[in-house]
């Protein structure tokens, strides 16, 4: 089982629409909660940061958070054609032991085309 | 506010010969990371500097290796290329270990 879970896509909306994009983790002491957008050929932009249960919302992003059901989605309103990119669902595990592993654990990431 | 700078944004290396690349992280920012992806492909856990000292390392060879500077820039150093070494090397920085990070604009390595 990988340690981040997403589907590839393409996940494909018209403008407009609500895109959904889901991520399962496995660890489950995992703490921080991270959703990244990367275009093609640049680098990972951070878009939403999610730490405690519930939902969270910025603007047009809404990120939800179920660490009983260890399930992490990223609900996108008002579909631009511009949110077409790959996003990327990212954890930290949280402490072991005494220290932090530190690392960001990043899922493949799921494509998103928004159809104008 | 400047962000995560990468240097070089390119380089071309021949199999066999040695890779630095360098990253500046955000003023104040104490932890580096350094990611590998691949084309076409996910993002790959390679080193954590937090604090001057390597915390953790990810499933990569010895021949990648790095340091954190006094400043908390950091080098990663790529030994023997290999052709599959080919990728974008991608740095980030994080205020306190655990919490949001962000990206440099990455550098892109071929090994020819």
């Amino acid at each position: 089982q990988k340690e981040v879970e997403q589907n590839s896509g393409p996940l494909s909306v018209p403008e407009g629409a609500i895109a959904s994009l889901n991520c399962t983790y496995s660890d489950r002491g995992s703490q921080s909660f991270f959703w990244y957008r990367q275009y093609s050929g640049k680098s990972p932009e951070l878009i939403m940061s999610i730490y405690s249960n519930g939902d969270k919302e910025d603007g047009r992003f809404t990120a939800q958070l179920n660490k009983a059901s260890q399930y992490v989605s990223l609900l996108i309103r008002d579909s631009q054609p511009s949110d077409s990119a790959t996003y990327l669902c990212a954890v930290n595990p949280g402490y072991r032991g005494s220290s932090n592993t530190g690392k960001l654990i990043f899922g493949q990431g799921t494509t998103l085309q928004v159809k104008p | 506010e400047a962000g995560v700078t990468q240097s070089p944004t390119h380089l071309i290396k021949t199999r066999g010969q040695q890779a630095t690349l360098r990253c500046s992280p955000i003023s104040g920012h104490t932890s580096v990371y350094w990611y590998q992806q691949a084309l076409g492909l996910g993002l790959q856990f390679l080193l954590w500097y937090d604090e001057g000292e390597e915390r953790n390392r990810g499933n990569f060879p010895p021949r990648f290796s790095g340091r954190q500077f006094p400043n908390y820039s950091s080098e990663l150093n790529v030994n023997a290329l290999e052709l599959e070494d080919s990728a974008l090397y991608l740095c980030a920085s994080s205020l306190r270990r655990g919490a949001e990070a962000f990206f440099g604009q990455g550098t892109r390595l071929t090994v020819v």
